[in-house]
């Protein structure tokens, strides 16, 4: 299974967008990228996830390059309560076994 | 939210003691997944399910075992706990499909004294 690697922190100003990287550089055809947060001591929470092309939804937007050996999830307008671990992830090619890393630990400033 | 309960949600338990965990799910799904996680591990695999009485090993699996009766529940049982297993555990499900992500329950913390 393919790994990722991200920083182990960042900051952002709230209502300001968040860029957090994340590269992938062993990453399957046909695995996708998954992005996760866990606030404090809770269960992970899906965020988003892609193939190839960029996406967004509610929450965030991925973008993914062109070569897929790295990814940026961005949160468009930071709060407080985005405050959380964000883990980047990629599987899902048959056996959907996560490997998880350390994650990146975002703090939100007011 | 996803429908999955966690229980119990805190054991403290005895070195050599028998443990159970159990994962309740109401959204059908056919993957379910038991993961550990540890300060400076991240999420680790323990074992999962790819539907009942079918399971296999993650990363972790030794010293656990898991059983799978029906598809609403995922036991994860730790015959003779150790310190080592001091932990939070986190349950999670998936439809299973192509590019289909996990949710996850609220997690057990279980302490082995």
């Amino acid at each position: 299974d393919a790994k990722t690697t991200q920083p182990p922190s960042m900051d952002c100003a709230e209502g300001r967008a968040a860029n957090l990287p994340c590269n992938h550089s062993t990453i399957s055809g046909n695995e996708y990228v998954y992005w996760y947060r866990q606030i404090h001591s809770q269960g992970p929470q899906y965020i988003i996830h892609g193939l190839k092309n960029n996406e967004t939804n509610e929450m965030a937007s991925l973008i993914i390059t062109e070569d897929r050996k790295s990814s940026t999830l961005i949160l468009p307008h930071a709060t407080l309560r985005d405050t959380a671990v964000y883990y980047c992830i990629v599987g899902g090619s048959g056996t959907y076994k996560y490997i998880f890393g350390t994650g990146t630990r975002l703090k939100v400033l007011a | 939210d996803a429908g999955i309960t966690q229980s119990p949600r805190h054991k403290v338990t005895e070195t050599g003691t028998p443990v159970t965990l159990r994962c309740h799910q109401t959204e059908n799904h056919r993957y379910m997944y038991w993961y550990r996680q540890d300060p400076g591990h991240g999420l680790r695999l323990i074992h999962y399910s790819y539907g009942v009485k079918d399971t296999d090993k993650g990363e972790v699996s030794d010293g656990y075992s898991v059983s799978r009766s029906k598809t609403e529940d995922f036991l994860l049982t730790l015959e003779s706990a150790t310190s080592s297993q001091t932990s939070v555990y986190f349950c999670a499900i998936s439809q299973g499909l192509e590019g289909n992500e996990q949710f996850f329950g609220p997690g057990t913390r279980l302490t082995v004294l």
